[in-house]
C-alpha cells in the first residue's frame, strides 16, 4: 500500500551501462517527477509528466530519457552513464489542479545510483 | 537563478526544548511552501504547507511562519523528540504542475 514506489532501492552499475529506475504511484495523480538529490542532499527537479506529457525538462543530458506509459507510471532510462550520475534519484506526483490548489508533491523512497 | 535557501545547515536541540528552523525565498511570485522532513534513507515526507495569503499555520506540534515581506518562511516544532531528527527542507512553488524548488537542508539532531 506504498503511495508512491520506485525500484530498485539501490543500483550500482560500471561506467558506461544503460540503466533505468521505475516509479509508480497509486494516488490517482496526474503529474509525476523525476529529482535528483546529491551527494550535498540538495534537491534538484529532472522532470516532471502531466497525464503522460512532458512539461517540465530541466537542463538534463540527453542520456537522461523519462517514459510514462501511463499516468501512474513515470520511468527514468540513463544511458552511457558516468561518474557523476552518482546521486539519490527521487520520483514523486501531486494531484491534478482541479482537486488541489497545492502543489503538494508526495515523494518515492529514492533509488540510490553508484556509478563505478 | 533564484532558489530558497536555508540559514544554517545543523541545528542541535535538546528533547523537550522548541526547535525553529528557517528558510529565505527570493521569489516573489511563489504562491506556496511546503516544509518536508526526510529521514536518513527515506525520501522527502510533507509536513506542512502554507498559502501565500496566509501569516501562520499550526499542526500537530509544528507551525510555519510566513513573512512575505522579507521573503521568509519558518517551521517551528513544539517539544522537540528525538524522532524528530531528520534533514528539514522548505520548497517553494509558483503554481500547480510546476516544480517545487528546494532549499539546502537543515539538519536537526535531538539529544536526550
Amino acid at each position: 500500500d506504498t503511495a508512491v514506489s520506485q525500484t530498485p532501492k539501490y543500483l550500482v552499475t560500471q561506467m558506461g551501462n544503460d540503466k533505468s529506475i521505475k516509479c509508480e504511484q497509486n494516488l490517482g495523480h496526474d503529474t509525476m517527477y523525476w529529482y535528483k538529490q546529491d551527494s550535498k542532499k540538495f534537491l534538484k527537479i529532472m522532470f516532471s509528466y502531466n497525464n503522460k506529457e512532458l512539461i517540465i525538462n530541466e537542463t538534463v543530458p540527453n542520456r537522461f530519457s523519462p517514459k510514462s506509459p501511463d499516468k501512474a507510471h513515470l520511468n527514468l532510462h540513463i544511458n552511457s552513464l558516468e561518474l557523476g550520475d552518482s546521486a539519490v534519484y527521487f520520483c514523486a506526483s501531486s494531484p491534478p489542479v482541479t482537486v488541489s490548489f497545492r502543489n503538494t508533491q508526495y515523494f518515492g523512497p529514492g533509488t540510490r545510483l553508484t556509478v563505478l | 537563478g533564484e532558489s530558497v535557501g536555508l540559514h544554517l545547515p545543523t541545528l542541535s536541540v535538546q528533547e523537550g526544548d522548541n526547535s525553529i528552523i528557517n528558510c529565505a525565498y527570493s521569489n516573489s511570485a511563489s504562491d506556496y511552501f511546503i516544509w518536508y522532513k526526510q529521514e536518513s534513507g527515506k525520501g522527502p515526507q510533507f509536513i506542512i504547507d502554507i498559502r501565500s495569503n496566509m501569516d501562520k499555520r499550526q499542526g500537530q506540534r509544528v507551525t510555519v511562519l510566513l513573512n512575505k515581506t522579507v521573503k521568509h518562511l519558518s517551521l517551528q516544532i513544539a517539544a522537540t523528540q528525538p524522532g524528530d531528527s531528520a534533514v528539514y527542507f522548505c520548497a517553494e512553488n509558483i503554481g500547480a504542475g510546476t516544480a517545487l524548488i528546494f532549499g539546502k537542508g537543515t539538519t536537526l539532531s535531538v539529544s536526550s
